[in-house]
């Protein structure tokens, strides 16, 4: 089953634009992590946020984490077409023994 | 550092064969995790292996196992092959077990079967 869920699963917007993802949790969590996957390769890390956490900055992406509603939302602000690209939400199940679980994705495109 | 290693990146197999992937860590790491990508499943956690021991393990046939050598290499091999097979094999390294910590990941192995 999957852990987190993201939201909405494709978006298409301008460059320029800022794009967010959201996504949502079913159980208690440590912390939260986001990444990216470019067409066919391997993911890359962004950015985790703790649960004592509550927004998280770097670079143009801000991370944002509610725990009491068990979602978080991934903004990228100034978007550019390198940034087409899979974004994953993922959050580690201690109900199965602790691994990371990652979301279905959010594919968004970046026209330039 | 180098990065995550996997080999081999394309394979093509039949059904009923059996295939071994190779994975190899960013030096220091001792947690590997396998994944399987594939459109209609997402990304789904195959097993986690730190220090030579499989921490845990996802819900796949027993026909998917894997290993990981005194070094932190690891290998991963799917016996009987079946179309369904198809997919990205994604590995990854970290040093901290359990997905607590971020995960590396490699360029994966895509495996077609026919």
């Amino acid at each position: 089953s999957q852990q987190g869920e993201e939201d909405p699963q494709a978006l298409s917007i301008q460059e320029g634009e800022n794009a967010t993802m959201n996504c949502s949790y079913k159980t208690s969590i440590n912390n939260l992590q986001w990444y990216r996957q470019n067409s066919g390769r391997g993911l890359v890390h962004l950015i985790l946020i703790r649960s004592n956490e509550r927004e998280k900055h770097s670079g143009r992406l801000r991370v944002t984490l509610d725990t009491s509603k068990k979602s978080s939302s991934l903004l990228i602000t100034a978007s550019r077409a390198a940034d087409t690209a899979s974004y994953f939400c993922a959050t580690t199940d201690y109900n199965q023994g602790g691994k990371l679980i990652f979301g279905q994705g959010t594919e968004l495109s970046v026209k330039p | 550092k180098a990065g995550v290693t996997q080999t081999p990146r394309y394979l093509i197999k039949t059904r009923g064969q059996q295939v071994t992937l190779s994975c190899s860590p960013i030096s220091g790491h001792r947690s590997v995790s396998w994944y399987q990508q594939t459109p209609g499943q997402g990304l789904q956690f195959l097993f986690e292996y730190f220090s030579e021991t499989q921490r845990n393990k996802g819900n796949f046939p027993g026909r998917f196992s894997g290993r990981q050598f005194s070094n932190s290499r690891s290998e991963m091999n799917v016996s009987t092959l079946e179309l369904g097979d198809s997919a990205l094999y994604l590995c990854a390294s970290s040093t901290a077990s359990g997905g607590t910590g971020e995960l590396f990941f490699g360029e994966g192995s895509r495996l077609t079967v026919l």
